[in-house]
């Protein structure tokens, strides 16, 4: 089946400095990919839709100068949480589709941030 | 926006009995698709089952079943013969309109299986 790979699985990192999480679709092209933020014990909250070769287009109230995303092929879209704080601790998950009308999201198996 | 319900925050079921997980959502589209996703402790979206808006026939995968009412925008989840595996955060999920792939999700159920 189809299989989202996400780097790295878990990262810390100190106040101030930037953290870059990978999202490669490994077995298919995705043209869009999804960006999804976790707090513990809480749903998922869109952050933004990641298109190849433009722009991301960012939920309300996500800053994108913070959370910068690049989708730069068919199979690997990147965020990286610019000068991060504490409170962008969380738990951040990828997801993307085939290109085929009826196919399901895959998502990858996520990335736990924590910012000391 | 359209928003997704789900009233139950935790449930638990003795183990191979069986439980029903209900969602509901809001939406003034005809055509559209519902999800649900299983979030083990591993923390991995796993999709459980997908139901078109359209037909009528409730979906089925193997022992997980949907209980869709079109027009109460009722979406519950039955899942039978219950697991230890079983046990995880379930997701209900709706795409803004048909085909689109942007999921918003509902608040999440936490099931217990008990040995």
């Amino acid at each position: 089946g189809a299989v989202v790979s996400q780097h790295p699985s878990w990262v810390i990192c100190k106040s101030g400095t930037s953290v870059k999480i990978e999202c490669r679709s490994l077995d298919f092209q995705a043209t869009t990919m999804f960006w999804y933020r976790q707090f513990p014990k809480q749903s998922l909250m869109l952050m933004a839709t990641s298109n190849e070769g433009s722009k991301a287009t960012y939920e309300q109230g996500v800053e994108k100068d913070k959370f910068l995303i690049n989708h730069a092929s068919l199979t690997l879209s990147t965020l990286t949480v610019t000068s991060a704080h504490p409170e962008d601790s969380s738990f951040y998950i990828c997801s993307a589709k085939i290109s085929s009308y009826n196919s399901p999201l895959h998502f990858g198996n996520g990335t736990r941030l924590t910012v000391t | 926006a359209q928003t997704v319900t789900q009233s139950q925050p935790e449930m638990s079921v003795q183990e191979a009995e069986t439980v029903t997980l209900s969602c509901t959502y809001d939406t003034s589209e005809s055509d559209y698709y519902l999800f649900w996703y299983k979030q083990p402790p591993s923390r991995q979206m796993i999709l459980v089952i997908r139901q078109e808006a359209y037909k009528q026939q409730n979906a089925t995968e193997n022992r997980f079943s949907v209980n869709f009412q079109k027009a109460a925008k009722s979406f519950s989840l039955k899942i039978s013969d219950s697991q230890l595996g079983d046990a995880a955060m379930y997701f209900c999920a709706y795409p803004p309109n048909f085909g689109n792939e942007k999921l918003t999700f509902g608040t999440g159920t936490r099931l217990t299986i008990i040995p």
